[in-house]
């Protein structure tokens, strides 16, 4: 079963635009993930936050983690073209030596020029 | 530096056949795993290892086997191709620890006919 669910399930905005998805999880983490995925490639890591940290940025990037809500949201600020993809949360729910990761089924993002 | 390495890319198999999906990473990863992607489904995991001569079942293993003989590599295995097989499969790969992301394979897309 899928430990992440991301809402919404597609967005479309216009470039220049802020883009926000967010996850949701249901049992306690070790660190959150976030992906991203062009159409017919692999996923690219994009940021990780820790279960004691509420919030991390890199570059354009804005990750925020409420674990007592179990919810972790991605903005996207100044959206560009290149950033239309699917972009997927994945939970580490485990022990150092347990590194498996669960994904949730992913938002699709498309920025309209 | 190549990443993870997957191939096929594309593969058609008729049902009941048997085939090996092969990746290979060279970054001396410890941790690797198997996951099919379906629409609608995100990834799901099918098996993992934390290291040469070790594996372990993820959600999803019924149907394929895996085996570590090396770091590098992490083949899988169809025993008897089935059409609810067909399916996008990428081969992640990541240092163990919890303070790291995965490295994706492009992945082998495979139709079951």
């Amino acid at each position: 079963s899928q430990q992440g669910e991301e809402d919404p399930q597609a967005l479309s905005i216009q470039e220049g635009e802020n883009a926000t998805m967010n996850c949701s999880y249901k049992t306690s983490i070790n660190n959150l993930q976030w992906y991203r995925q062009n159409s017919g490639r692999g996923l690219v890591h994009l940021i990780l936050i820790r279960s004691n940290e509420r919030e991390k940025h890199s570059g354009r990037l804005r990750v925020t983690l409420d674990t007592s809500k179990k919810s972790s949201s991605l903005l996207i600020t100044a959206s560009r073209a290149a950033d239309t993809a699917s972009y997927f949360c994945a939970t580490h729910g485990g022990n150092f030596g347990n590194e498996k990761l669960t994904f949730g089924t992913g938002t699709r993002l498309t920025i309209i020029p | 530096n190549a990443g993870v390495t997957q191939t096929p890319k594309f593969q058609v198999l008729k049902t009941g056949q048997s085939m090996t999906l092969q990746c290979a990473q060279d970054m001396n990863h410890e941790y690797m795993s198997w996951y099919r992607q379906d629409p609608g489904m995100g990834l799901r995991l099918i098996h993992y290892s934390v290291g040469a001569g070790i594996t372990d079942q993820g959600e999803v293993p019924n149907g394929y086997n895996v085996s570590r003989s090396t770091t590098e590599d992490f083949p899988l295995r169809l025993l008897s191709a089935a059409p609810s097989q067909t399916s996008v499969y990428f081969c992640a790969s990541s240092y163990r620890g919890l303070d790291y992301g995965y490295t994706f394979g492009s992945g082998t897309r495979l139709t079951v006919v």
